[in-house]
């Protein structure tokens, strides 16, 4: 079955500085691939997602993610992080060739400090 | 906005009783999946629907139940409600087997679900 893991509880990061937020998964197949962001009592937004080709794909918010296949690993970036991109973000997995089901994993809380 | 929309926003239950949450799916979606997301953690999977059929499901016992309906809505039903059920519920529509253009889902903003 597939699963998802965020290694770290909360990330801190001083504004301006680069951020990363760390996923691994595992998959039967081929990973299709996301990340979501969740702010204060709403639902989850998606940001991006890897599905094919190129291993660094770009999303919403200046955020990107790299796909690296030999350590299934779907980490994700921002080279200049804001006080704004303080959140929730959730790395997620969805396997189309076995259930086609979302699975996620626990969450990562970033803090971006002025 | 995500054209899918949940009611009620908040409810609260009595321990014992039974509720029923609803989701409205974004137009052009035929899969609806719902989640549990307790307090500080990620969302837990339910279950799944595929044209009105249940087609996966978690690790939740059978008093939670579902529907989904010939227009694509959706109701979570949850029988003797325990102090646990409390969560934030969310409903997530996508296009099941789209290929490789529509494959992500998008969210509802939840219902916030009390049990005292």
């Amino acid at each position: 079955a597939q699963s998802v893991a965020q290694p770290e509880d909360q990330v801190n990061v001083a504004e301006g500085n680069p951020l990363t937020v760390k996923c691994t998964y595992s998959v039967s197949g081929n990973p299709y691939l996301f990340w979501y962001v969740q702010y204060p009592n709403r639902g989850l937004q998606f940001l991006l997602k890897y599905i094919t080709g190129d291993n660094l794909v770009k999303g919403s918010y200046g955020f990107e993610a790299e796909f690296n296949k030999s350590q299934t690993s779907f980490h994700l970036k921002k080279p200049s992080a804001l006080v704004s991109d303080s959140a929730l973000y959730f790395c997620a997995v969805r396997d189309r060739e076995r259930d086609d089901k979302i699975i996620f994993g626990k969450g990562t809380r970033l803090h971006i400090l002025p | 906005e995500t054209g899918v929309t949940q009611s009620p926003t908040h409810l609260i239950k009595t321990r014992g009783q039974q509720v029923t949450l609803r989701c409205s799916s974004q137009s052009g979606h035929n899969t609806v999946s719902w989640y549990q997301q307790a307090l500080g953690q990620g969302p837990q999977f339910i279950f799944q629907y595929y044209r009105e059929e249940e087609n996966g499901r978690g690790n939740f016992p059978p008093r939670f139940s579902g529907l989904q309906f010939p227009n694509y809505s959706s109701e979570l039903n949850v029988n003797a409600l325990e102090l646990d059920d409390s969560a934030l519920y969310l409903c997530a529509s996508s296009l099941a087997w789209g290929g490789r253009r529509n494959t992500e889902a998008f969210f509802g903003q939840g219902t916030r679900l009390t049990v005292v």
